[in-house]
């Protein structure tokens, strides 16, 4: 069966610092990987996603960026944090092909507070 | 542009009460999704509904959808304390993209 392990899952960073978040797959090849942030009371929004290595498409500009160096992992960094970056960040991945695709499953998220 | 919205977005009940919970879109799509999230916790995928008419039912949740009126709905039955959570719909933007609803919270007091 298929696995998403991310971590950490608490963090508190002081502003400027940077940002490493880190999600890997088992159980499953090709993924499409995602990166969405929900602030808190709020709704999801998606800031990456990635439908194979080194591709990656990001959604909103900022000071985030996204990279898949292997085929089951996707890290989301930052070079210098700002206090909006504080937020419960989760990765998804689905299928790429086929009836099933899009059916997202989430790892357990990373609550990030930026002081 | 295909939006999404549900509504209620915010859902007090009594325990043994029947209520729906609806997920309105405004293009074309034949994908929806339901999740669960429970405070402070990530997302579980409830229900996948893939084409016009489906109809799943887990428990005392049911979710359908009509494509040509572009709704589904999340119907809970006779609620219990433990559906305490806020549901969000999503829709496939027909490029394996959800575009998400706001999340009804729903709260279930004894």
């Amino acid at each position: 069966s298929q696995t998403i392990h991310q971590w950490p899952a608490t963090l508190v960073q002081p502003v400027g610092s940077p940002l490493s978040l880190e999600c890997t797959v088992e159980g499953t090849s090709n993924p499409n990987l995602y990166w969405y942030r929900q602030a808190a009371g709020r709704g999801l929004q998606l800031l990456f996603y990635s439908v194979g290595i080194g591709q990656i498409s990001s959604e909103v500009p900022q000071n985030l960026s996204a990279s898949r160096p292997q085929d089951r992992q996707f890290i989301l960094s930052s070079k210098k944090l700002l206090l909006s970056d504080s937020g419960f960040y989760l990765c998804a991945w689905s299928v790429s092909r086929g009836p099933w695709a899009g059916e997202l499953f989430f790892g357990e998220g990373s609550r990030l507070t930026v002081l | 542009e295909l939006k999404v919205e549900q509504n209620p977005l915010f859902l007090s009940m009594q325990e043994g009460k029947n209520y729906t919970i609806y997920c309105n879109y405004s293009t074309t799509s034949d994908r929806l999704y339901w999740y669960r999230q429970d405070p402070g916790k990530s997302l579980e995928s409830l229900f996948v509904l893939l084409s016009n008419g489906a109809v799943k039912q887990e428990g005392r949740l049911m979710a359908s959808l009509d494509t040509k009126a572009r709704l589904s709905t999340l119907h809970i039955t006779a609620a219990v304390h433990d559906l305490s959570a806020t549901y969000f719909c999503a829709v496939d933007d027909s490029n394996y993209q959800l575009i998400w609803g706001a999340g009804t919270k729903l709260i279930i007091k004894p």
